[in-house]
């Protein structure tokens, strides 16, 4: 399967501080991107980092990608209360016209 | 604004009866995807059709069928619904340039009693 990892499976931080998500993969890859969902809504597109890219920022929201190691992260910084949400991770394999989900981050942000 | 829209949001149906989601787009997207997601778990590949062409993942159960009669809609046929059938069904759509762009529907939420 090409589904890959995501760690942690939870994060429960303070308002105000950082959280860092991170995301291995199994194979090559044309881009990956982060999703986030809030509990029993759709999907929601964050950010698209492509192979030959290495760092990409939106926002408070900052992603790296290491092909060589086959992994990514994701960065909030100053979260918020309204962050809490599931955060996935996406490979859009290469060849494959599909986009595979890792199994998810429960983040959870406290006032 | 074009979209991906699916019908209904909220589906509840009896187990072992068969139901039809529909899921249709405004993008003229040539590939679509229909996506299980159990709760809390990860949106998992059913299958997708690169314009009229079925493709459908290895652990697919054969319960799950779909249907694509034009560019514009998609349906995902239950035949015999289970209770471990209970899901968020999700559609996606995408062009087939490897540029990335997914455009996910809002799901539908199945329940089976």
């Amino acid at each position: 399967s090409q589904q890959g990892e995501e760690d942690p499976q939870a994060l429960s931080i303070q308002e105000g501080e950082n959280a860092t998500m991170n995301c291995s993969y199994k194979t090559s890859i044309n881009n990956l991107q982060w999703y986030r969902q809030n509990s029993g809504r759709g999907l929601v597109h964050l950010i698209l980092i492509r192979s030959n890219e290495r760092e990409k920022h939106s926002g408070r929201l900052r992603v790296t990608l290491d092909t060589s190691k086959k992994s990514s992260s994701l960065l909030i910084t100053a979260s918020r209360a309204a962050d809490t949400a599931s955060y996935f991770c996406a490979t859009d394999a290469d060849g494959y016209n599909k986009l595979i989900f890792g199994a998810g981050t429960r983040l959870a942000v406290h006032p | 604004d074009a979209m991906v829209i699916q019908n209904p949001r909220y589906q509840v149906t009896q187990f072992g009866k068969p139901v039809t989601l529909s899921c249709s787009q405004t993008l003229n997207h040539n590939v679509m995807y229909w996506y299980q997601q159990k709760s809390s778990q990860a949106p998992k590949l059913l299958f997708h059709y690169y314009d009229k062409d079925f493709n459908n993942e290895a652990d697919t159960p054969d319960n799950f069928q779909s249907r694509r009669p034009n560019t514009s809609f998609c349906f995902l046929d239950i035949r015999s619904p289970g209770l471990g059938d209970a899901a968020m069904y999700l559609c996606a759509t995408s062009t087939s340039t490897g540029k990335g762009s997914y455009t996910f529907g809002s799901g539908t939420r199945l329940t089976v009693v």
